[in-house]
Formats: structure tokens, C-alpha cells, sequence
């Protein structure tokens, strides 16, 4: 199946930087959203984008939805310790037939050094 | 808040038997459940789509005579792993939602379950 591409795949970074991560597609979606994912656990959800060119934010994270639909990012501030994970983007296509299920990024594995 | 339950959280089986895995929409009432599989360090991917009281529909390359959806009801779905085989071991998660334009945004198959580690043996 289809896979956005999510950079970086993995970072490592000092406690109290700031975190950036983006995801790309050839095609347009209708929402972008942005899970972490901890082990053995199911995808939480962090950030729902519905409109081209939205930016939301969820404390320190924020999230934009590109303008072209084909793109978005997130960004944590003054990373804490407990923001250690693994974090997905994901993809919404509605089709005419009714709800289609998401399509995901590959994942960035954040790993924060006290 | 759109909650989604899983169960079990942990399954070992034997090669040749087969597996359930609940999925439940504790406080809606989900028209659509996703069922997405999960290898080690990989991505989720969806495997298939089911919608309460029709026939699931299955991604390609997924077995639907191996991976057997059934959703009875509109706050319940199973997915059962027929005849499983050690390839089969993986982490299974699904996710519930309404259709789009008929409930809150965040009600379109965006909450997951807690998943499912199958271990064959």
C-alpha cells in the first residue's frame, strides 16, 4: 500500500529543543493528522488538520496543513522528556463511496538526552 | 471523546489455529471500523474496511479468506486470523469512525484501539 514520506526518521536531540518533522505526498488528502505512538500501544491522536493552509496547535505542539494538500508538519517546543516516541503523520482521502481508512507516514523516532 | 476498544491486548497461538480480535466503539456508534496491521519498526497499514452490516473490503495483496471481518453491530467488529502461520505474527489495530459529514470530525476512523500482539508459534 501507498506510504507518505516522513523525515527525518529519526532524531536525536537535547531536552528543551525544538522538534520539527514533516510528511509529503504525490496525491491530496482531505485531512492531515499527526499521531505518537508509544510501545505495544495503538496510535494516539495529536493533531487533526482539516483545511488547506490550517495551523493548529496542542500545547507545545503545532501542526500546518500545506497549502497544496500534499504536505504537512509538526512542531514540538522546549521538548520534555515524556515527548519521547515515535510519531506518525497520516492521510484522509474521502472517497464517493464513503470513509476510507488512513494512510500513513513511515514514522520519526524522537529520542530526547537529558 | 471517541473511545475504542481492543481486546486482547496479547494473544499466543499455535500454527493452524485461529485467532478473534474485538474491536469496540465504547461511546458511538461506528458505521466504519479500519483494521490496520503493524510489523516491527514499520507503519501501520490498512488491511480492511468494514462497514456495519455489509461485507468488508479488503486492501490487495490482503487475504480475506485468511483474515475473516465480521461487523454485526455498529459498536462492534472482529477480525478473526484463520489457520495462522508464524508470518502471521504482527501487531493488529483497528480504529472506528462514522461516515464523513455524519458525526464530528474526529469520529472518522481517526481513534485507534490499544492493538493486538499476535505471537504464532
Amino acid at each position: 500500500g501507498q506510504q507518505l514520506n516522513q523525515s527525518p526518521q529519526s532524531m536525536f536531540i537535547q531536552e528543551g529543543e525544538d522538534v520539527s518533522m514533516n510528511c509529503t505526498s504525490s496525491s491530496i488528502f482531505n485531512t492531515w493528522l499527526w499521531y505518537k505512538q508509544e510501545p505495544g500501544e495503538g496510535p494516539v491522536l495529536l493533531i487533526a488538520l482539516y483545511k488547506a493552509g490550517e495551523l493548529t496547535s496542542n500545547g507545545r505542539l503545532t501542526a500546518q496543513f500545506g497549502i497544496t494538500r500534499k504536505d504537512s508538519f509538526l512542531n514540538i517546543s522546549a521538548s520534555i522528556p515524556s515527548d519521547v516516541g515515535i510519531y506518525f503523520c497520516a492521510g484522509h482521502r474521502y472517497s464517493g463511496g464513503g470513509a476510507d481508512g488512513l494512510t500513513f507516514g513511515k514514522g520519526t523516532h524522537l529520542i530526547i538526552q537529558p | 471523546g471517541a473511545v475504542v476498544s481492543q481486546h486482547p491486548s496479547r494473544v499466543i497461538c499455535k500454527s493452524g489455529t485461529s485467532v478473534k480480535i474485538e474491536c469496540r466503539s465504547l461511546d458511538f456508534q461506528a458505521t466504519t471500523m479500519f483494521w490496520y496491521r503493524q510489523f516491527p519498526k514499520q507503519s501501520l497499514m490498512l488491511m480492511a474496511t468494514s462497514n456495519e452490516g455489509s461485507k468488508a473490503t479488503y486492501e490487495q495483496g490482503v487475504e480475506k479468506d485468511k483474515f475473516l471481518i465480521n461487523h454485526a453491530s455498529l459498536t462492534l467488529s472482529t477480525l478473526t486470523v484463520t489457520s495462522a502461520h508464524p508470518e502471521d505474527s504482527s501487531f493488529y489495530i483497528c480504529s472506528a469512525g462514522v461516515l464523513p459529514g455524519t458525526g464530528p470530525n474526529d469520529n472518522y476512523g481517526y481513534t485507534f484501539g490499544s492493538g493486538t500482539r499476535l505471537t504464532v508459534v
